[in-house]
């Protein structure tokens, strides 16, 4: 049973470019969440996807956007790159309606802008 | 705002002790849900334990115990015949029962497990 597949792992992208990271969710599962964990700190949410849908929105600017596909999958690009947006990018995947039950997170993106 | 607090950057267990973690959270909801993340180098987030913020009684998973007290919004984790394998981030998390999607999360607790 495949769990939560990011991709790439590893990134370095240059202050002003565009950058687009992939989640592959759990078998079964139909939301994708996405988190932002800066050095040293916990995740902070970014936005919930749900039937092709942003859901819901942290505190992120416009700037970063998102979009589910029709087999679940999720993108998270984020345009206009600044230095404070290096950080691992974490994809959590979970069944709609048992979104209490706890995420199932995939390991993440490590992003890093210079 | 609904804030979780995580006061112990940093602790240290002996192989087969038993550690506790805590972690503090404000809200004014009456009914969420709680949660013990671990977090190991592999990045990837495990989930521990989950407490319904409605059951009084304490969720317990193998080692893992919570002791949840919600009059003092307290919610600390329990780890019992620690193991190396143990030794992670661990990161409290909140989340209302309704209303939103997101879960907040405190800022960890970083465990070394000494032979």
């Amino acid at each position: 049973d495949a769990g939560v597949t990011q991709s790439p792992t590893h990134l370095i992208k240059t202050r002003g470019q565009q950058v687009t990271l992939r989640c592959s969710p759990k078998s079964g599962h139909d939301t994708v969440s996405w988190y932002q964990q800066a050095l040293g700190q916990g995740p902070q949410f970014i936005f919930q996807y749900y039937e092709e849908e942003e859901r819901q929105r942290g505190n992120f600017p416009d700037r970063f956007s998102g979009h589910q596909f029709p087999n679940y999958s999720s993108e998270l690009n984020v345009n206009a790159l600044l230095l404070g947006d290096s950080a691992l990018y974490l994809c959590a995947s979970s069944l709609f309606r048992a979104g209490s039950h706890g995420y199932t997170f995939g390991s993440g993106t490590r992003l890093t802008v210079v | 705002a609904q804030t979780v607090t995580q006061s112990q950057p940093e602790m240290s267990v002996q192989e087969a002790e038993t550690v506790t973690l805590s972690c503090t959270y404000d809200t004014s909801e009456s009914d969420y849900y709680l949660f013990w993340y671990k977090q190991p180098p592999s990045r990837q987030m495990i989930l521990v334990i989950r407490q319904e913020a409605y059951k009084q009684q304490n969720a317990t998973e193998n080692r893992f115990s919570v002791n949840f007290q919600k009059a003092a919004k307290s919610f600390s984790l329990k780890i019992s015949d620690s193991q190396l394998g143990d030794a992670a981030m661990y990161f409290c998390a909140y989340r209302i029962s309704s209303g939103t999607y997101k879960y907040i999360f405190g800022t960890g607790t970083r465990l070394k497990v000494l032979a």
